[in-house]
């Protein structure tokens, strides 16, 4: 069973850099794409970008110069930066794997249970 | 980017009604269109993929039809764990884009 777990800071001050790690378990992060996702308090999902198990990337267009997604083979994880954060960047932020079947498209599953990061000096 | 529009935005249904939620998409997706379960607390559940695949585990009493622009979920009798939010996701073009979801609570 494939499961994920979000971690990091939950409080970060305006300007700096969030900063989550993903734990992959029963499943290998050199196969399959993993991707983010956050949901901002009351309002509905963004996908934030995928890393592919080759180290491609492909980030969303409205964060793409502020994100950065990586791999750590070693440790089987993948992890997001996002720079320059303000107060619309808190929002719950959600791992999850990303299945692509041509002809059928792509999508998400399993996801990480999300973690909550705040904004704020 | 592929506007999503989803509707109703929430609903009040009682255990055993036939629910169904409908999702629009501003340009034809043909069949590249999921549907996600979100209860408070868990992880967002995969229900549907490619709009009318049961994933693996998922009750059949949901179901999912369409293609091109306009897609249902359909919950055939409405269990009491289901009250929760749903959401539609789009992979027919990146950045991939989700609809604002509906909320189904209890009548």
């Amino acid at each position: 069973q494939v499961q994920l777990q979000e971690s990091g800071p939950g409080l970060v001050k305006p300007s700096e850099t969030l900063s989550l790690t993903c734990t992959v378990s029963g499943a290998s992060i050199r196969s399959y794409y993993w991707s983010w996702i956050r949901q901002p308090s009351g309002k509905g999902l963004e996908w934030i970008g995928v890393i592919y198990y080759s180290g491609g990337t492909n980030y969303n267009p409205s964060l793409k110069s502020r994100v950065t997604i990586s791999l750590d083979m070693s440790k089987n994880q993948f992890s997001l930066k996002l720079s320059s954060v303000t107060a619309a960047d808190t929002a719950v932020y959600y791992c999850a794997r990303e299945t692509v079947v041509t002809g059928e498209g792509r999508w998400f599953d399993p996801w990480g249970q999300g973690t909550l990061v705040t904004v704020s000096s | 980017d592929i506007q999503m529009t989803q509707s109703p935005s929430s609903l009040s249904a009682s255990v055993g009604d036939r629910v169904t939620i409908t999702c629009r998409t501003s340009q034809n997706i043909n069949n590249y269109l999921h549907w996600y379960q979100e209860i408070p607390g868990k992880a967002p559940k995969l229900l549907i993929y490619a709009a009318s695949n049961l994933q693996s585990g998922v009750p059949s009493r949901f179901s999912g039809s369409g293609s091109g622009t306009h897609f249902t979920l359909t919950i055939s009798s409405l269990q009491p764990e289901d009250f929760a939010t749903y959401y539609c996701q789009q992979s027919y073009s990146t950045p991939h884009t989700f609809g604002q979801g509906t909320k189904v609570e209890i009548k």
